[in-house]
């Protein structure tokens, strides 16, 4: 069975403070995708990133940042500079290649950057 | 725009009523999804349908039901609500195929009382 597990339940910081959120999976499979999802309180998710369980390339956005390594199963989301803007709840997921395409969701980290 | 609507944003009703959650996606999307959100468990697949007419069990579809007669539009259907189906309900949907980005509604907030 697949897991993914965020374990900070809720982080804050001041603006421009730099964020790591961090996110483990468990798959068996070896061929899989994670993604990383905001919520802002509007409601509605918001794709940010997918990778494949073949390219562990670091992947920079702006100031978002994400790191991923196979060998402690982690696929860490970095936000550099934070601002108002970010306050989200933040959600990893993991789907499996060539299956139902479900997507295993952690539960989430709430962020709030304050001014 | 992609674009993935739900019928309503709040919604309240009685114990032992009947809902009607409404799902219309414009991408032309194969699969669609419920999801329930809930404070400290995150989001749980209901159903989800990969197909018209064709729908499997997520991790918790007991009290629900699903509907998808045509490719854009999934309800969800409570048959008769209780007090513990209190919750946000997302609906998503998303390409086949590879393991796509699924798109999100802006969900139903549904409480029973």
């Amino acid at each position: 069975a697949q897991k993914v597990t965020q374990a900070q339940t809720e982080i804050s910081v001041v603006e421009k403070e730099d964020v790591t959120l961090d996110c483990v999976y468990e798959t068996r499979d070896t061929t899989y995708y994670l993604f990383w999802y905001k919520q802002p309180p509007s409601g509605e998710l918001v794709f940010l990133i997918r990778r494949n369980s073949f390219d562990e390339q670091n992947e920079i956005s702006g100031r978002y940042s994400w790191n991923f390594q196979k060998s402690t199963s982690s696929f860490n989301f970095t936000i550099t500079a934070s601002q108002v803007v970010d306050s989200a709840v933040y959600f990893c997921a993991l789907s499996l290649w060539g299956g139902s395409e479900k997507l295993v969701f952690g539960k989430g980290t709430k962020l709030t950057v304050n001014p | 725009d992609v674009k993935v609507t739900q019928s309503s944003r709040y919604l309240v009703k009685r114990t032992g009523e009947k809902v009607f959650l409404e799902c219309v996606q414009d991408m032309d999307h194969e699969n669609m999804f419920w999801y329930r959100q809930d404070p400290g468990l995150g989001l749980r697949l209901i159903y989800f349908s990969y197909d018209v007419k064709m729908k499997e069990k997520g991790d918790i579809p007991e009290g629900y039901s699903v509907s998808r007669e045509k490719k854009e539009r999934f309800s969800l259907i409570l048959e008769s609500t209780s007090t513990n189906q209190t919750s946000m309900y997302l609906c998503a949907s998303s390409l086949s195929g590879v393991s796509t980005e699924a798109f999100f509604g802006q969900g139903t907030r549904l409480t029973v009382v």
